[in-house]
């Protein structure tokens, strides 16, 4: 499986501020995908990244408040702009590299918003 | 209806058990199944891909009802670092999305 580095793998941010999270795979991926895991919950996908194109949201999920870019097939960042304490989640980037494979999981990056 | 739904447990169950869990699928169109294992504060790790004739890997058995829309994992006997969250997932061809179960906990006991 790919070897998915994720950073940071935690924040505590203040209230109104944006965070930029990365997500850095070691060989080129099919797809690129971003969900939220809030406490003792399980996974909600946020977007699907298009390499070269707008992300794909999913609803709830906007682009103005989740920016998503992925420049080329390794590489994808999500801001989570504006943050309020709602925000606070942990935010997992996901690979696969189609649609009958199966998917792998960065580290995660454990946000806090104050 | 949640488009895959698990019974979140817990599931307490001695040392030396099996366990069965479900998991159902609202979308008929999925067709691509996994059971992933999740540690506390850990990202969910890939535990196994659920084929249409079943599949097994040591005490791991998973089973797919297309009929009933449903996933099965069964854990023969259970050790203590069986202890963990499982989530099933679905994936539809043409969305290419992964949707993901609430997870069932697990605890086995000594």
């Amino acid at each position: 499986s790919a070897v998915i580095s994720q950073k940071p793998s935690r924040d505590i941010c203040q209230r109104g501020t944006s965070l930029t999270i990365q997500c850095q795979v070691d060989s080129q991926v099919t797809m690129m995908f971003w969900y939220r895991q809030q406490p003792g919950q399980s996974l909600t996908l946020i977007a699907t990244a298009n390499q070269g194109s707008e992300a794909t949201y999913e609803s709830g999920f906007v682009i103005d408040k989740f920016p998503i870019s992925r420049p080329n097939l390794t590489f994808s960042t999500l801001t989570v702009s504006n943050m309020s304490p709602e925000d606070s989640s942990i935010y997992l980037c996901s690979v696969a590299q189609g649609v009958r494979t199966e998917a792998f999981f960065g580290q995660g990056t454990r946000l806090t918003v104050v | 209806r949640k488009e895959v739904e698990q019974d979140p447990g817990p599931f307490n169950v001695p040392e030396g058990a099996t366990v069965a869990f479900n998991c159902t699928y609202s979308n008929s169109a999925s067709q691509s199944f996994f059971w992933y294992r999740q540690d506390c504060r850990k990202e969910p790790k890939l535990l196994m891909s659920v084929y249409s004739s079943g599949n097994e890997d040591g005490r791991f058995t998973a089973q797919l009802n297309r009929a009933s829309q449903y996933i099965s994992l069964l854990i023969r006997d259970s050790k203590l670092s069986d202890s963990a969250t499982y989530l099933c997932a679905a994936s539809t061809s043409g969305t290419y999305k992964y949707i993901f179960g609430t997870g069932t906990r697990l605890k086995v006991l000594a």
